[in-house]
């Protein structure tokens, strides 16, 4: 199956600093999304980008589909940005399955 | 739209006791799936369903039965909880046509499963 890799597995921030997350995957693929687990452990939705860039707020993300590397971007970081940033795909071969990475645990400290 | 919803929000269970996990979503998805989470890694898939009356297994799908008789709900069943079993359950839906790929996933807020 599609494998997916997520770096780095650990990120400690001060609260205004920039930051790169990256997932690079094994295979072509259908769906790209990335989600924020808050300390709570609920997911939420940041971005569906299988393809092309995205902006929301202080938050983008690039997917190089033909490279197979997804980049999230999140600058002046805020102490609410903590938690585990989740990548995930869906392969081509994969039917509608997403498959996860095993996350960037980013700390924002004040 | 409420979206995605899952009862219970926590449960303890002792060995050997069955029970179910309810998933149900209003956004008239035909996809809908079960994931686990374990501490410190990702999801995985257990069990997925394109459509009512059509189920397959995901990458864990052992100790779990799923059945899909209507578009909205996916219960996932537990027939006898062991130990092992101890995880964060995820329900999640998407549209799924025929011949296309790639619909955006909805992810419920989860299940926290204790077993003792």
């Amino acid at each position: 199956g599609i494998q997916v890799e997520q770096s780095p597995p650990d990120l400690i921030l001060q609260e205004g600093a920039n930051s790169t997350l990256r997932c690079n995957f094994s295979d072509s693929v259908n769906n790209l999304q990335w989600f924020h687990q808050n300390p709570w452990g609920q997911l939420i939705n940041l971005f569906y980008i299988p393809s092309g860039t995205k902006q929301n707020g202080r938050l983008s993300a690039t997917t190089v589909a033909t490279e197979r590397y997804s980049l999230l971007y999140i600058s002046s970081s805020q102490t609410t940005d903590s938690g585990v940033y989740f990548c995930a795909v869906e392969g081509e071969t994969s039917g509608s399955r997403l498959t996860f990475g095993e996350g960037t645990q980013l700390t924002v400290n004040p | 739209n409420a979206g995605v919803t899952q009862t219970p929000k926590f449960q303890v269970l002792k060995t050997g006791q069955s029970m179910t996990l309810q998933c149900a979503q209003d956004m008239n998805h035909e996809y809908m799936s079960w994931y686990r989470q374990d501490p410190g890694m990702g999801l995985r898939l257990i069990h997925y369903s394109v459509g009512a009356g059509i189920t397959d297994q995901g990458e864990v799908p052992n100790g779990y039965n799923v059945s899909r008789s209507t578009t909205e709900d996916f219960p996932l069943r537990l027939l006898s909880a062991a130990p092992s079993q101890t995880s964060v359950y995820f329900c999640a839906s998407s549209y799924s046509i025929v011949g296309k790929r790639g619909y955006e996933q909805y992810f419920g807020p989860g299940t926290r499963l204790t077993v003792t």
